[in-house]
């Protein structure tokens, strides 16, 4: 049992670049979630899904896209790289939305330079 | 809208007693408390569901006054490990129903 894994761990990307984190879980979770943590913050919610095709907006989602075509996908697409988007991202999953602890990946580091 | 937690960072000697306090503005179905050790993930400490129940395990333990919509994380004789940054993730009885983090309070504890 892997978990929720992320790749890559770090990424420096130029402004207007564009990337894709790639969040995968194998814990047949309904779930999902992608965060951002900016240096001593807290998480904020970017997007998150209840399940394969459903998908919703968080508290930041501008310059964000994110797709849920599987049940263990949930990638995030930052399409023109800005320097706010400077941050480590965390991808969780859970298996219900209330009533059960939600595990975390290892985050990716990007930095947007 | 994110809960408030306090106090924002509190140090400790080893053996101490902590508490960390989480308000929202909001109606809360649940509470759930992680921990964060620098560079790592946060990691799953409990869940607190509406009806004012308290856990706890090992010297970690918090109650959920539903009413005041507040939420508290009790940790009694503190260790080393318990040094990280903790938050509180609230998901509300109205709205979309996602779960959003505080912005954490960090605790030190020191021999």
């Amino acid at each position: 049992n892997a978990g929720v894994t992320q790749t890559p761990k770090f990424r420096i990307l130029k402004i207007g670049q564009s990337m894709t984190l790639q969040c995968t879980q194998d814990m047949n979770h309904n779930y999902m979630y992608w965060y951002r943590q900016d240096p001593g913050m807290g998480l904020k919610l970017i997007y998150y899904s209840v399940g394969a095709g459903i998908t919703d907006k968080g508290e930041v989602p501008n310059g964000y896209n994110v797709s849920r075509s599987t049940t263990e996908d949930f990638p995030l697409r930052l399409e023109l790289a800005a320097p706010s988007q400077t941050s480590v991202y965390f991808c969780a999953s859970s298996f219900t939305r209330r009533d059960t602890e939600a595990f975390f990946g290892q985050g990716t580091r990007l930095t947007v330079v | 809208q994110q809960p408030v937690q306090s106090p924002q960072a509190v140090i400790l000697r080893e053996g101490e007693d902590a508490v960390i306090n989480c308000s929202s503005s909001k109606a809360l179905y649940s509470v759930h408390w992680y921990r964060q050790k620098h560079g790592e993930a946060p990691v799953f400490l409990m869940i607190l569901l509406k009806g004012g129940e308290q856990k706890g395990h090992d010297k970690i333990s918090a109650s959920f006054n539903e009413k005041k919509q507040q939420s508290s994380l009790y940790l009694t004789a503190s260790q080393l490990s318990y040094s990280g940054t903790y938050f509180c993730g609230t998901e509300t009885n109205f709205g979309n129903e996602k779960l959003t983090f505080g912005t954490g309070t960090r605790l030190t504890i020191i021999p």
